[in-house]
């Protein structure tokens, strides 16, 4: 049972325009939330996160929205750049004292010039 | 600072043959995990550590062991491979749990591994 879905495979995006990735999960416990970006032959890397406590977390072009009542979460990137293009992970972990990551199955972002 | 090491890169095992993956980090990192990737599954978590001399199970552990006698070095083992274990291998580390403001991790580049 998929505890975190990410129901996009893939998401094509104008150079410039925003881009807009969806995560929805199914556990209450979760209250942590990480989004990955990676490159192919890479390892995923940091990109930004969120506690359950904030709707809403900021860092430059990269903005995650949680909404808890819906169980749902968006990455949003304004604007999209080229190099933006990599497989976007969103991620969970539930409890104060642990380091146990759920993913979600990825998402695909292409950004054309 | 090299962050997370893993080695090989690339590995091709016939079923039944045995393996380490190799994973290293230089950051004082408390706790240490193994990932698989396969396609449309995301990654899934195999073991992990949360200091030398404790290991535990996570979500996909059958086929694999682990150990954790430094801090620095967290080896996975396939003892007998098959080819359900052909996939992506990642390793992780981060600070541990309370008291961290995040359990951001931090990722190898990975292994490629495949069974024949």
């Amino acid at each position: 049972d998929q505890q975190v879905k990410q129901n996009s495979p893939s998401l094509s995006v104008q150079e410039g325009r925003i881009s807009i990735l969806n995560c929805d999960y199914t556990n209450s416990m979760f209250d942590y939330f990480l989004w990955y970006k990676k490159y192919p032959a890479e390892g995923p890397t940091f990109l930004i996160s969120i506690s359950s406590i904030k709707d809403k977390n900021e860092d430059g072009r990269f903005t995650v929205f949680l909404n808890k009542s819906a169980k749902h979460l968006s990455l949003h990137i304004v604007p999209s750049q080229p190099g933006d293009s990599a497989v976007y992970f969103c991620a969970a972990s539930a409890g104060e004292a642990t380091n146990k990551l759920i993913f979600g199955t990825g998402t695909l972002l292409a950004v054309q010039p | 600072n090299a962050g997370v090491t893993q080695t090989p890169k690339f590995q091709v095992l016939k079923t039944g043959q045995s393996m380490t993956l190799q994973c290293a980090q230089d950051m004082n990192h408390e706790y240490m995990s193994w990932y698989r990737q396969d396609p449309g599954m995301g990654l899934r978590l195999i073991h992990y550590s949360v200091g030398a001399g404790i290991t535990d199970q996570g979500e996909v552990p059958n086929g694999y062991n682990v150990s954790r006698s430094t801090t620095e070095d967290f080896p996975l083992r396939l003892l007998s491979a098959a080819p359900s274990q052909t996939s992506v291998y990642f390793c992780a580390s981060s600070y541990w749990g309370q008291g961290t403001l995040s359990p951001e991790q931090y990722f190898g580049p990975g292994t490629r591994l495949t069974v024949t």
